[in-house]
């Protein structure tokens, strides 16, 4: 089975510009969430979809960030216009059910670097 | 509010050395714990966790977690450990989302 594929593995980017994270989860998990590690800080939850359905925004710094799920597979996290405090670790994970359910499968991350 | 605290974020120990890892957590309903392990240059794997029954839950590779729920701690545990062990661990709590704790940075030296 594979596991949850992200890409960039690393992206460097100037403040202003646009980056696109992508996630592939697992087949079949129809959870996917999406957390952030800014450096030297806590692994905080950004949003969770199940399916295509956005079921919790809340972790979602502003609106600069734009995530889609696209026919409830795989699923990208735009950032524009990025600014430096954006720097940071982003993960995507995905389960078949929800916490506590199913165990959550990383991926191994996007290193962001906003110069 | 939820929370989870770690305590330590280094934890140096020499190899076959026991070690413990601190981890309480604030919750006012049930929740779901875990523990998250990141080796170098990886991403975050499931360690144990803790969902209902017995309090003592134990990993594959010999790490084990009591759930405290007087203490509120879900402390990890290893009588002997070794230079693979070396990595990034997280106390997580579950509710309808993960909570993550700061991490601690086990360095097991030889």
């Amino acid at each position: 089975e594979a596991g949850v594929t992200q890409f960039p593995s690393h992206s460097v980017i100037e403040k202003g510009q646009t980056v696109t994270l992508r996630c592939d989860p697992i087949s079949g998990h129809d959870n996917l969430y999406w957390y952030r590690r800014v450096m030297g800080k806590e692994i905080k939850f950004l949003l969770h979809f199940v399916k295509e359905s956005k079921q919790d925004e809340s972790g979602m710094p502003n609106n600069r960030f734009l995530a889609e799920r696209t026919g409830g597979t795989y699923s990208t996290l735009k950032v524009q216009p990025a600014e430096l405090e954006d720097s940071g670790v982003y993960f995507c994970a995905s389960s078949q059910a929800g916490v506590g359910n199913s165990p959550l499968h990383f991926g191994n991350g996007t290193r962001l670097t906003v110069t | 509010a939820q929370s989870v605290t770690q305590l330590d974020s280094q934890v140096p120990v020499f190899e076959e050395a026991p070690v413990e890892l601190r981890c309480n957590y604030s919750s006012s309903v049930s929740v779901y714990l875990f523990w998250y392990v990141q080796y170098p240059n990886q991403g975050l794997q499931l360690l144990l966790k803790y969902l209902s029954g017995s309090t003592l839950v134990e990993s594959i590779n010999g790490f084990e977690a009591e759930f405290n729920k007087s203490q509120t701690s879900f402390h990890l545990r290893k009588p002997s450990v070794h230079i693979s062990d070396t990595a990034e661990y997280f106390c997580v709590l579950g509710a309808d989302k993960l909570i993550f704790g700061t991490g601690t940075r086990l360095q097991v030296f030889p």
